[in-house]
């Protein structure tokens, strides 16, 4: 029962290198979300989708694109990092809009950018 | 502007004894609040929640409770036990409070 899986679990990257963090889960959920974790700020949201194909902007979304083409995968792509990524990043998915619902997440991505 | 914060960076108390978490909200259209749970290396997991039309919710050692005059809850652990030691966060409408680190003492 895998729930939520990320990839990779770490990475360092240079200051201007591009990269992708995919997120898959298989519980058949509708709704995905990325978040990102830094010291004294708690979960902060960057995107989420409410389903294939869909995507929107959450709290914290500059400097990154995201990507739904299949249910089950949700793409989070830094197109030319800065130190100010460096953070620990989270994939979670629900069922319904997570407003009532509970969230599951992954284990998570350590980026560093030096 | 933090719409919902844990002022609480940190919280210590001896195994067997009460701990107590508290979260604090400004958006009174928040009507739904959930508690995840952090261990080192690993993501949040789902702990306990409540609905803004309850003031209190119980699930075995933990207990939520919601006052929304003061727009403020509190997670309740009872007994605490070594293996509660984590970090905690409060959670409305997908915004995440900065969490409080517990930690639970033999």
């Amino acid at each position: 029962n895998a729930g939520v899986t990320q990839t990779p679990k770490f990475r360092v990257l240079k200051t201007g290198q591009s990269m992708t963090l995919l997120c898959a889960q298989d519980m058949n959920h509708e709704y995905m979300y990325w978040y990102r974790q830094d010291p004294g700020m708690g979960l902060r949201l960057i995107h989420y989708s409410v389903g294939e194909g869909t995507t929107a902007k959450g709290e914290v979304p500059d400097g990154y694109n995201v990507s739904r083409l299949k249910k089950q995968n949700f793409l989070l792509g830094l197109e030319s990092a800065a130190p100010s990524q460096t953070s620990v990043y989270f994939c979670a998915s629900s069922y319904e809009g997570a407003i009532r619902n509970i969230q599951y997440f992954g284990a998570g991505t350590r980026l560093s950018v030096l | 502007d933090q719409q919902v914060k844990q002022n609480s960076p940190s919280l210590s108390v001896q195994e067997g004894r009460i701990s107590i978490l508290n979260c604090d909200y400004t958006n009174s259209m928040f009507d739904y609040f959930l508690w995840y749970k952090k261990y080192p290396a690993e993501g949040p997991t789902f702990l306990i929640s409540i609905s803004s039309i309850k003031d209190k919710n119980e699930d075995g050692r933990f207990t939520v409770f919601l006052n929304k005059s003061a727009k403020h809850l509190s997670l309740h652990i009872v007994p605490s036990q070594p293996g509660d030691s984590a970090v905690y966060f409060c959670a409305a409408h997908n915004i995440f409070g900065q969490g409080t680190e517990l930690s639970v003492k033999p």
